[in-house]
C-alpha cells in the first residue's frame, strides 16, 4: 500500500522567510496530492493540491512542486506571516475520474513563523 | 457551506466499554472517513466507506468496526476499548466521481479510555 513520508518534523522560520516542507510517496500508482493545514485546535482543510499530470501548482503565496520521477512532492510558503503558524500535512492517493481513493497522511509539520 | 458533525468532542470510557462516534454529513457526500490523529504520526486511515451498507478497512481497522446504514452517517465503533484507544478521531466525507476530491473534515472527537 502506500506510505507517505514528511519531513522535517517541526519547522521554525522568521515572519518574511520563506518555509518549504517536503514529502516522499511510494505507490508510483498514486496520481492526487493535496495539502491539508490543521490550526491549532481546529479541523484540517485543504489548501492547495496537484494532480500527476501537472508539475507545479501556485496559489498567492503558496505553491506545490510535483516530481513523479523520484516520487516527492513539496509545499513552499513564501513571505511567511504568523497566521501561516499550523500542522501542515501532506497525503497522497489514487484518483480517477475526480473520484478519490484513500487518502493517506504523512506524519505533519509543525510550521511556526516568529513574529 | 459543507457540514461535518461528529456527536461528541470529547468522551471518557473505561477499558472495556462498547463506544460509538457518530459521524453526519450534510452535503450528500457519497464517501466518508475515520482517521484517527496521534503526536508524531499524522492522520491514519481506520475505515472508510462510498456507498450505503459499504466499508473497507484502512491501515489500522484492528479493534474497531464501523456502520453506514445511511448515506449521510457513518460510525465508528470500538467494541471493547482499550488505553491504547485513547486518541484524537477525526470524521470526513467527499464527493465521488465529481468535485476536486476535496476532504472535508468535523472538528474531532478525543476519547480518553481509561
Amino acid at each position: 500500500g502506500e506510505n507517505v513520508e514528511q519531513h522535517p518534523s517541526t519547522l521554525s522560520v522568521q515572519e518574511g522567510d520563506s518555509a518549504v516542507i517536503k514529502c516522499t510517496y511510494s505507490d508510483s500508482a498514486s496520481n492526487y496530492f493535496p495539502w491539508y493545514k490543521q490550526e491549532l485546535g481546529k479541523r484540517p482543510q485543504l489548501i492547495i493540491d496537484i494532480r500527476s499530470n501537472v508539475g507545479e501548482k501556485k496559489d498567492q503565496r503558496i505553491a506545490v512542486t510535483l516530481n513523479k520521477t523520484a516520487k516527492h512532492f513539496s509545499l513552499h510558503i513564501t513571505e511567511t506571516q504568523p497566521e501561516d503558524s499550523a500542522v501542515y500535512f501532506c497525503a497522497a492517493s489514487w484518483a480517477y475520474g475526480g473520484a478519490t481513493n484513500k487518502l493517506i497522511f504523512g506524519t505533519g509539520t509543525l510550521l511556526a513563523v516568529q513574529p | 457551506d459543507v457540514k461535518v458533525t461528529q456527536s461528541s468532542r470529547y468522551l471518557v470510557k473505561r477499558t472495556g466499554e462498547k463506544v460509538f462516534l457518530e459521524c453526519v454529513q450534510d452535503m450528500d457526500h457519497e464517501n466518508m472517513f475515520w482517521y484517527r490523529q496521534d503526536p508524531g504520526l499524522g492522520l491514519r486511515l481506520i475505515y472508510f466507506s462510498y456507498d450505503v451498507k459499504m466499508k473497507e478497512k484502512g491501515d489500522i481497522p484492528e479493534g474497531y468496526s464501523v456502520s453506514r446504514e445511511k448515506k449521510e452517517r457513518f460510525s465508528l465503533i470500538l467494541e471493547s476499548a482499550s488505553t491504547n484507544q485513547t486518541s484524537m478521531y477525526l470524521c470526513a466525507s467527499s464527493f465521488r466521481g465529481r468535485g476536486t476530491g476535496e476532504l472535508f473534515f468535523g472538528e474531532g472527537s478525543r476519547l480518553t479510555v481509561l
